[in-house]
């Protein structure tokens, strides 16, 4: 399996302009969780999906933060508008509810808002 | 609020010797603790998760353990090497059935010295 893949690796943006992150998990995993790493907050837990259906968004920071999942192998993360405030690397993890339910993570999108 | 941290934050140790990571949580409800490292600009590889009822994993040169009473766990290194340089993180799920949120520790970073 070529593990959970996500794109894209870099994005810069300017302030005020809409930005996409997606997220391929695991195939048979039915759990997808999308988290945030910066150097003052460490990871934060944004949002996670079972089964394609949001379970837990309270980790979401503001309105201008979305998430969907529309099918079991594709999820994406928006931001609009995006601040510099928004800047960070954001990783997409994936686990199984059968087992130890470990999860996988994602490379990251480390993402700059100018 | 489940709480974790990890002490030191950083450490630098000669190659060649063994050495542990500590990582404390403050709810001993816990479902399983997950040991991972991340390299620089890289996402998080697991390197073993330990469940509840258990006491210790092994991989390799790796050793991980659990005394949950006591809100610890340690991630034992030996016969460190260059490559394990790395920052390494704990992290633990709490026990209610369908919760799949990790709390993440602030991570130990690990320099092997040649």
């Amino acid at each position: 399996d070529a593990g959970v893949i996500q794109s894209p690796r870099h994005e810069v943006t300017e302030m005020g302009q809409e930005v996409t992150l997606r997220c391929k998990p695991i195939s048979g995993h039915d759990y997808l969780f999308w988290y945030r790493q910066t150097m003052m907050r460490g990871l934060e837990l944004l949002i996670y999906f079972n089964n394609n259906v949001p379970i837990d968004d309270s980790g979401m920071p503001e309105d201008r933060f979305s998430a969907k999942m529309p099918n079991a192998s594709f999820s994406t993360l928006k931001i609009q508008p995006s601040e510099p405030r928004d800047s960070a690397v954001y990783f997409c993890a994936s686990s199984q509810s059968i087992g130890a339910n470990e999860q996988f993570f994602g490379p990251g999108t480390r993402l700059t808002v100018l | 609020k489940q709480e974790v941290t990890q002490i030191p934050a950083a450490l630098s140790v000669p190659e060649g010797e063994n050495l542990v990571l500590n990582c404390s949580f403050t709810d001993s409800a816990i479902y399983n603790l997950q040991w991972f490292r991340q390299d620089p600009g890289k996402g998080l590889t697991s390197l073993l998760l330990i469940q509840s009822s258990q006491r210790e994993q092994t991989s390799g040169r790796l050793n991980a353990s659990l005394d949950k009473s006591s809100g610890r766990s340690t991630l034992y290194i030996a016969a460190s090497q260059p490559g394990d340089s790395a920052t390494y993180l704990c992290a633990v799920r709490p026990t209610n059935f369908g919760n799949e949120k990790l709390t993440f520790g602030t991570g130990t970073r690990l320099t092997i010295i040649p």
